[in-house]
């Protein structure tokens, strides 16, 4: 039962353009949801969160929202750089289940200059 | 400030050995998760430490088992290793216990590799 989604496994992008990462839950108990990027051979580096009281939050060329209705947010990068070209993770928890992270299974993102 | 630090980055076993990971989170940071990576199951929760007692444990068989020092530092140990236990071990530290909205943040992880 895989509680977090990314449905999209890759995403290709022009530099300079928008790019927007689709995540999908299940679990409504889930309070708190974070994005983190990852290179080869390293660990995730945390980008940007959202707690569920919120449906937008920016943090310079990201900003992710929140649709609790629908059980799905989203990061948006803004401009979208080479540099940006990782695997995205975004992840969910659940205050009084733990907090522990639910990971979706990563988005592999391509910036081509 | 210094990261997360994972001994060693690589480690090469055989079945039925046992291993043992380290993990010392961000100066200050008191609560240690640990995760497993693998190509089929993406990234799963291992257990997660605070004060040096386990909080939270997830699915996984009691061979999987971990400990917290008073310095926060962490150690994970896997016995008995089988094939499918090969993966990337990460490590995760933040400042309060999770559930606390507080992001955790990775070390780059201990890649297993059994033969």
């Amino acid at each position: 039962d895989q509680q977090v989604k990314q449905n999209s496994p890759s995403l290709s992008v022009q530099e300079g353009r928008i790019s927007i990462l689709n995540c999908d839950y299940t679990n409504s108990m889930f309070d708190y949801f974070l994005w983190y990027k990852k290179y080869p051979a390293e660990g995730p580096t945390f980008l940007i969160s959202i707690s569920s009281i919120k449906d937008k939050n920016e943090d310079g060329r990201f900003t992710v929202f929140l649709n609790k209705s629908a059980k799905h947010l989203s990061l948006h990068i803004v401009p979208s750089q080479p540099g940006d070209s990782a695997v995205y993770f975004c992840a969910a928890s659940a205050s009084d289940q733990g907090g522990k992270l639910i990971f979706g299974q990563g988005t592999e993102l391509s910036v081509k200059p | 400030k210094a990261g997360v630090t994972q001994t060693p980055r690589y480690l090469i076993k055989t079945r039925g050995q046992q291993v043992t990971l380290s993990c010392s989170p961000i100066s200050g940071h008191r609560s240690v998760s640990w995760y497993q990576q693998t190509p089929g199951q993406g990234l799963q929760f291992l257990f997660e430490y605070f004060s040096e007692t386990q909080r939270n444990k997830g699915n996984f068989p009691g061979r999987f088992s971990g400990r917290q020092f008073s310095n926060s530092r962490s150690e994970m140990n896997v016995s008995t290793l089988e094939l499918g236990d090969s993966a990337l071990y990460l490590c995760a530290s933040s400042l309060m216990p999770s559930g606390g909205n507080q992001p955790q943040h990775f070390g780059d992880g201990t890649r297993l590799s059994i033969l």
